[in-house]
């Protein structure tokens, strides 16, 4: 079963505007990870937060982690065109050994 | 280096028939992954393999078969296709286990099975 859910499904937003999205997850984690979509693409990886972080930055990126509340948000400052793209949480519990992903926020930056 | 390379890229099946994905990666990676991924669902791991000459289930493992007789190659096997397999297959790799570390995509294997 997937562990994390991202929050909302869909985001629009103008071209220079923040996007903020968010991510549940049910159980205990030992690490975070944010990965990005393009259309009919692999997903590449963006950032690893450790469950002992509480904010995490690269690039335009900001990541922070509540692991009282169960939840991770990711933002995209200043978007851009190029940032149109699904992404997704993925969470690995004790073992390490596997991740399960969410269903994945779709985010549309218009000119 | 090419990173993870998936084949073939587009596969149309009819049920019952079966097919072989092929994953490969040039990083030496020990652990490799395969995924599929529907509309609505995100990814949903079928096997996932820990080092050469190993394997495991993941979550949704049933009808299909895997197997790493090399390190640099996972390969996912149907060996009868049913609709319901319909998706599309992404391989990934990862240096060390998946949680603490970036897992690597391919490009994905977009699958229908008639």
């Amino acid at each position: 079963s997937q562990q994390g859910e991202e929050d909302p499904q869909a985001l629009s937003i103008q071209e220079g505007e923040n996007a903020t999205m968010n991510c549940s997850y049910k159980t205990s984690i030992n690490n975070l990870q944010w990965y990005r979509q393009n259309s009919g693409r692999g997903l590449v990886h963006l950032i690893l937060i450790r469950s002992n972080e509480r904010e995490k930055h690269s690039g335009r990126l900001r990541v922070t982690l509540d692991t009282s509340k169960k939840s991770s948000s990711l933002l995209i400052t200043a978007s851009r065109a190029a940032d149109t793209a699904s992404y997704f949480c993925a969470t690995s519990e004790s073992n390490d050994y596997k991740l399960s992903f969410g269903a994945g926020t779709t985010v549309t930056v218009r000119a | 280096n090419a990173g993870v390379t998936q084949t073939p890229k587009f596969r149309v099946l009819k049920t019952g028939q079966s097919m072989t994905l092929l994953c490969a990666q040039d990083m030496n990676h020990e652990y490799m992954y395969w995924y599929r991924q529907d509309p609505g669902m995100g990814l949903r791991l079928i096997h996932y393999s820990v080092g050469e000459g190993t394997t495991a289930k993941g979550e949704v493992p049933d009808g299909y078969n895997v197997s790493r007789l090399k390190k640099q190659n996972f390969l996912l096997g149907l060996e009868s296709a049913a609709p319901s397999q319909t998706s599309v297959y992404f391989c990934a790799s990862s240096y060390g286990v998946a949680g603490r570390n970036e897992q690597f995509f391919g490009p994905g294997t977009r699958l229908t099975v008639l």
